[in-house]
């Protein structure tokens, strides 16, 4: 019974391809996140929904679009997939809404995203 | 601009010793600090946290110390074990900002 889980945990695609990646949670959390780990380990925070509003968007090209369908779910969406988009990406979660405080995330497993 | 850093990529120690993780912060808005831990092909997962107002936080064989006015804190394991052996992140928030550090590799060996 895994609390924050994403699928796929691999994706491999050609650039200029669409694809999306899942996220749900079962913790009754209102609030979730999508992170990006780059090259360089940085984790960076892209979006962040509360109860299926979006409240943080930091710059991130249009091309991801995150789509809340229900507070248990946050999906990724990207089009037009580029080589720079390479990464992990790893959905959080978290009771409160807002960066702040003592606000405890807990994350997914992350999806490595490879394009080709 | 890293406005919060772990200088150390990577740091080993021996079983049962002390493990000190250093990170420091730019940002003078970050009013809390977590560390969270991650195993490869995992999450992150928390450990502890500290609020500014407070110079020590300690659970169980973790204790993070905050020194504001150096804006630098640490987080010590004793005794370090084997399964301690993870990236420790170091992340902080405050002003609507929560930016984490590039992480630090902990090896502890036997």
């Amino acid at each position: 019974d895994t609390a924050v889980s994403q699928t796929p945990k691999y994706l491999v695609t050609q650039m200029g391809n669409d694809k999306s990646i899942k996220c749900e949670q079962n913790l009754g959390h209102d609030t979730m996140y999508w992170y990006k780990q780059d090259s360089k380990k940085f984790l960076k925070i892209m979006f962040s929904y509360n109860n299926k509003e979006l409240i943080i968007n930091e710059t991130v090209p249009n091309r991801f679009s995150p789509k809340s369908p229900d507070k248990a779910h946050l999906n990724l969406h990207i089009n037009s997939l580029e080589l720079g988009d390479s990464a992990v990406y790893f959905c959080a979660s978290s009771q409160n809404p807002g960066l702040f405080g003592d606000n405890e995330q807990f994350f997914g497993p992350g999806t490595r995203l490879t394009v080709l | 601009d890293q406005q919060v850093k772990q200088n150390s990529p990577s740091l080993s120690v021996q079983e049962g010793r002390i493990s000190i993780l250093n990170c420091d912060y730019t940002n003078s808005m970050f009013d809390y600090f977590l560390w969270y831990k991650k195993y490869p092909a995992e999450g992150p997962t928390f450990l502890i946290s500290i609020s500014s107002i407070k110079d020590k936080n300690e659970d169980g064989r973790f204790t993070v110390f905050l020194n504001k006015s150096a804006k630098h804190l640490s987080l010590h394991i004793v005794p370090s074990q084997p399964g301690d052996s993870a990236v420790y992140f170091c992340a902080a928030s405050g002003g609507q900002n929560f930016v984490f550090g590039p992480g630090t590799r902990l090896s502890v060996l036997p």
